[in-house]
């Protein structure tokens, strides 16, 4: 059954430094999304990802963020100056379409920021 | 705004017992359910959807989930429950246009005993 691959499944990082998530969706998969979830908490929705541009983004999804679909295979997420508070699981969706499709996730990258 | 709730944070169950996870939404319109299992280091995989129709829903592993309209309820059940079930069971409701993002519960962490 097709996957949702994330790379890496670990990614340690220092304060400041910017940081890239990837992610490869299910090749007829049009609309993405990252989730996160802070250790002990719930997930939450980031942003969604349609016709290479975002559909939507949440409150945490600020100007130190950004995705990207640069090949029309991978997904990304970028932190531009990563702080202590972004450590967390970050996980990778695809959806096939709107109309009763539901989200596939991926592993998840475990970010830590040091 | 849309929000769930799974009052259980833990349960043990006894290998063969019968189970049921406890899962709230509130959403103003039709809403679309998941429950989603989280196996530790690994990612969400969906165990079963909710768009329309019958309410009664049959999904992977012997799981099955009932929605019910007049009590904001999307209870997840098993007659047999199997070691291999232990995990963190995740319920969500799909919010915004289609179902677009999802906005999870905290999880219920389900323990089995033998």
């Amino acid at each position: 059954e097709p996957e949702v691959t994330q790379t890496p499944s670990h990614q340690v990082t220092q304060m400041g430094q910017e940081v890239i998530l990837r992610c490869v969706p299910i090749s007829n998969h049009l609309y993405f999304y990252w989730y996160r979830q802070i250790l002990g908490q719930k997930v939450e929705f980031l942003v969604s990802f349609y016709n290479n541009e975002i559909s939507e983004k949440s409150e945490i999804f600020d100007d130190q963020f950004s995705v990207e679909r640069p090949d029309g295979s991978n997904f990304t997420l970028k932190i531009r100056s990563t702080k202590l508070e972004d450590s967390a699981m970050y996980f990778c969706a695809s959806r096939k379409g709107l109309s009763n499709q539901p989200q596939h996730f991926g592993d998840g990258t475990r970010l830590s920021i040091l | 705004a849309q929000s769930v709730t799974q009052p259980d944070i833990h349960i043990t169950v006894s290998e063969g017992a019968s189970l049921e996870l406890r899962c709230n939404y509130s959403y103003g319109a039709t809403p679309y359910l998941f429950w989603y299992v989280q196996s530790p280091g690994q990612g969400l995989q969906l165990l079963l959807k909710y768009f329309s129709g019958d309410t009664l829903v049959q999904g992977i592993k012997g799981f099955e989930a009932e929605f019910k309209r007049s009590q904001s309820s999307f209870n997840l059940r098993k007659p047999s429950v199997h070691w291999s079930d232990a995990a963190e069971y995740f319920c969500a409701v799909g919010a915004g246009e289609y179902g677009n993002k999802l906005v999870f519960g905290a999880g219920t962490i389900l323990r089995v005993k033998s």
